[in-house]
C-alpha cells in the first residue's frame, strides 16, 4: 500500500496568514492527490482533487500543487471557516485509496 | 454529486456483527461507485471497500477480507456494509461516499459504532 504522510501534524495561525500543508507519498502518484477539509462531528469535504483542481464552489484562497510524491496545499490568506483538520488522499494505487494523518490548523 | 444518509448509532458486543445502511436520493447510484471509509478518533479515513450497485461489483481492502460485506438493493437505493467478528478497534464513525472520476465527493453524514472493551 502507498502511504502518505502529512507535515506538521498540527499548526498555529492567525487570521490573514498564508499557512502551507505538506504531504509526501511514499512512492509516485503522479497528480492523484485530492485534498479534504474537515471539521469536528462532520464528514470531510472534497477541497481540490487531481492536486491542483479546485473543487466547485471552493474559495480561490485555496490552492493545491505537486506532482509525484511531494504535494502541498496553501491557504493563501486564512479566515476564520479554515481552522479544521485537512487530509491528503491518494488514488493511485489499486490496492484502494489511503489517506495521511491529517494537519490540524488551530488559532493563534 | 449524491446525497446520501445512513442510519444510526450502533452499540455491539466484541464477537458480533454490524450492518450499516446508507440511502442515495433518486437514481443516482445508477452512475456511481460507493464507498465505505470508517475513521478512529484523531485518526485519517481508511477506506475499507467500495460496490458499483448497477453491475454489484464489490472490492475490499485486504484489511477486511473475509469480515466485511457491501451489498445493494437497487429499488431502494440503499447499500449497506456488513462488518463481522467486532472487536474495541472496530470503534469508529463509519462514512460512505460517491466516488467520482477520482474523488469522494459525495459523503454521508457518518454512523458511530461503539464496541466496548
Amino acid at each position: 500500500d502507498i502511504q502518505m504522510t502529512q507535515s506538521p501534524s498540527s499548526l498555529s495561525a492567525s487570521i490573514g496568514d498564508r499557512v502551507t500543508l505538506t504531504c509526501r507519498a511514499s512512492q509516485s502518484i503522479g497528480k492523484f492527490l485530492n485534498w479534504y477539509q474537515q471539521k469536528p462531528g462532520k464528514a470531510p469535504n472534497l477541497l481540490v482533487y487531481a492536486a491542483s483542481r479546485l473543487q466547485n464552489g471552493v474559495p480561490s484562497r485555496f490552492s493545491g500543487s505537486g506532482s509525484g510524491t511531494d504535494f502541498a496545499l496553501t491557504i493563501s490568506s486564512l479566515q476564520p471557516e479554515d481552522f479544521a483538520t485537512y487530509y491528503c488522499q491518494q488514488n493511485s494505487d489499486d490496492a484502494g485509496p489511503t489517506f495521511g494523518g491529517g494537519t490540524r490548523v488551530e488559532v493563534k | 454529486q449524491v446525497h446520501l444518509v445512513q442510519s444510526g448509532a450502533e452499540l455491539r458486543k466484541p464477537g458480533s456483527s454490524v450492518k450499516v445502511s446508507c440511502k442515495a436520493s433518486g437514481d443516482s447510484l445508477r452512475s456511481y461507485a460507493i464507498s465505505w471509509l470508517r475513521q478512529a478518533p484523531g485518526e485519517g479515513p481508511e477506506w475499507m471497500g467500495r460496490i458499483i450497485p448497477v453491475i454489484e461489483v464489490e472490492k475490499y481492502a485486504q484489511k477486511f477480507q473475509g469480515r466485511l460485506t457491501l451489498t445493494a438493493d437497487k429499488s431502494t437505493g440503499t447499500v449497506f456494509m456488513e462488518l463481522k467478528n467486532l472487536t474495541s478497534e472496530d470503534t469508529a464513525t463509519y462514512y460512505c461516499a460517491g466516488f467520482g472520476s477520482s474523488f469522494f465527493d459525495s459523503w454521508g453524514q457518518g454512523s458511530l459504532v461503539i464496541v466496548p472493551s
